[in-house]
């Protein structure tokens, strides 16, 4: 079974440019989340899907992050305009169900460097 | 109330001794306790949960014990190994999940 894929990897950028990060969760799995990691730190959960419907974005800082998931399947996740405080590795995770009751999944992240 | 709180931040093992690490949470809500750990440009994996009803579970050298009344749970490595060194976060979740800050885990060969 593939797992979560990410891309790109890496990315590096210097403040108030754009990025964006793309996901595909494993097939089947109803939810996707993304996550932000910085380092030392836990993730902290930004968005959440439940198919192609926004379950969670509580923590999604609007003014300058958005996600989407078309048709229920793929992710993208983009920050316009970048500030240094974004600098983190940026996780996407699925699971087949929500997160009390399924394993997540997760990608292995892209790292962002904002400059 | 939503945060989990995870301790040591850091810990470092002799091969073959005891890793112990703790999380205490305050929000009676959650009703499933995962463990996660993250290898070092790799995402998180989960490596055993526990739900309230239970007060420990063990999957091969990993258990988790689970103290309801005090509101803590904690991740026991057995037998530790080098290929055990990893940062290790514990988690919380109702309805969205909890993270703590991780411990990371350093086994001495």
């Amino acid at each position: 079974e593939a797992g979560v894929a990410q891309s790109p990897r890496y990315k590096i950028i210097e403040k108030r440019q754009s990025v964006a990060f793309w996901c595909n969760p494993i097939s089947g799995h109803a939810t996707l989340y993304w996550y932000q990691q910085i380092l030392g730190q836990g993730p902290k959960l930004l968005i959440q899907f439940q198919n192609n419907g926004v379950v969670d974005d509580s923590q999604l800082p609007k003014d300058r992050f958005s996600a989407e998931r078309l048709k229920g399947v793929d992710s993208t996740l983009k920050i316009q305009p970048a500030k240094l405080e974004d600098s983190a590795v940026y996780l996407c995770a699925s699971s087949l169900g929500g997160p009390s009751t399924d394993t997540q999944y997760f990608g292995p992240g892209t790292r962002l460097t904002v400059l | 109330q939503q945060q989990v709180k995870q301790s040591p931040q850091s810990l470092i093992v002799q091969k073959g001794g005891i890793s112990i690490i703790n999380c205490a949470y305050e929000n009676t809500a959650f009703d499933y306790f995962p463990w996660y750990q993250q290898f070092p440009g790799k995402g998180p994996a989960l490596l055993i949960a526990i739900r309230p009803d239970v007060s420990e579970k063990k999957e091969g050298r990993f258990t988790i014990s689970f103290n309801k009344s005090a509101k803590q749970f904690s991740l026991h490595i057995m037998d530790s190994q080098p290929g055990d060194s990893a940062t290790y976060f514990c988690a919380a979740s109702n309805y969205q999940l909890i993270w703590g800050a991780g411990t990371k885990l350093i086994i001495k060969p």
